[in-house]
């Protein structure tokens, strides 16, 4: 089973500033990665698909990089509504599975 | 608009059973595979499992920590999904999700429903 850790657990910044999360995986997923925002009380959202597709209504500041095992989630400058918990995700087709990463908590500095 | 709304959660003893519903509007259910995701009380995700759409012969695939005791299916003409949970254990307590996949096969959880909360106590 494919393991995928992100770091750091926790990313203290402030509005305006640069994030950059990482998802590293235990063996290539190729491009099979998705990032996912989840607020408290809310479900997950999905930001980005196949390691660098914004989705759907996705703001620009948002993007994606990296194949095989280490990836990264950039936002190029926070807003106040970005503060929340991140997932990576990765799709293994054979068999079949998905996995998440532990999370990584943005907060407000 | 997608909307996923999940219903049938609840206080459940160990060792029972509990079956999920996820009603689907605003797509054409049958075109699309359904996943279903957990989140223990202050945890994160862990994918629980998925349906593939009825072009794609309706397969499912589990976690590990669910095989043998979980079950998904789905009624195209009623557009609901259905997870039901046999032998639950106290570790199956979570916030279930029901997603839907970006095509009738593997892709991503592009919609997610609101979630409903199972509890697993005596």
């Amino acid at each position: 089973e494919i393991v995928l850790t992100q770091s750091p657990a926790t990313l203290s910044l402030s509005p305006g500033e640069r994030a950059t999360l990482s998802c590293r995986a235990s063996q290539s997923v190729s491009s099979y990665l998705a990032w996912y925002q989840q607020k408290p009380g809310q479900a997950p959202r999905l930001l980005i698909y196949d390691a660098s597709n914004r989705a759907t209504g996705i703001p620009a500041r948002f993007s994606g990089s990296g194949s095989g095992t280490d990836f990264t989630l950039t936002i190029s400058s926070l807003e106040p509504e970005d503060f929340a918990v991140y997932y990576c995700q990765q799709r293994s087709n054979w068999p079949l599975m998905y996995t998440f990463g532990q999370g990584t908590k943005l907060e407000i500095k | 608009e997608v909307q996923l709304v999940e219903s049938g959660g609840g206080l459940v003893q160990p060792g029972r059973s509990l079956r999920l519903s996820c009603t689907a509007s605003g797509f054409t259910f049958g075109d699309y595979a359904m996943s279903w995701v957990r989140q223990a009380p202050g945890k994160g995700l862990e994918w629980v499992g998925f349906i593939r759409s009825k072009a794609y012969g309706g397969t499912t695939e589990y976690a590990a920590s669910v095989k043998g005791r979980f079950t998904i299916s789905r009624d195209d003409s009623k557009s609901i999904a259905y997870l039901q949970m046999n032998s639950l254990k106290t570790e199956d307590t979570a916030v279930y999700y029901c997603t839907r996949e970006s095509g009738a096969v593997a892709g991503n959880p592009v919609y997610w429903g609101q979630g409903t909360l199972v509890t697993v106590s005596s």
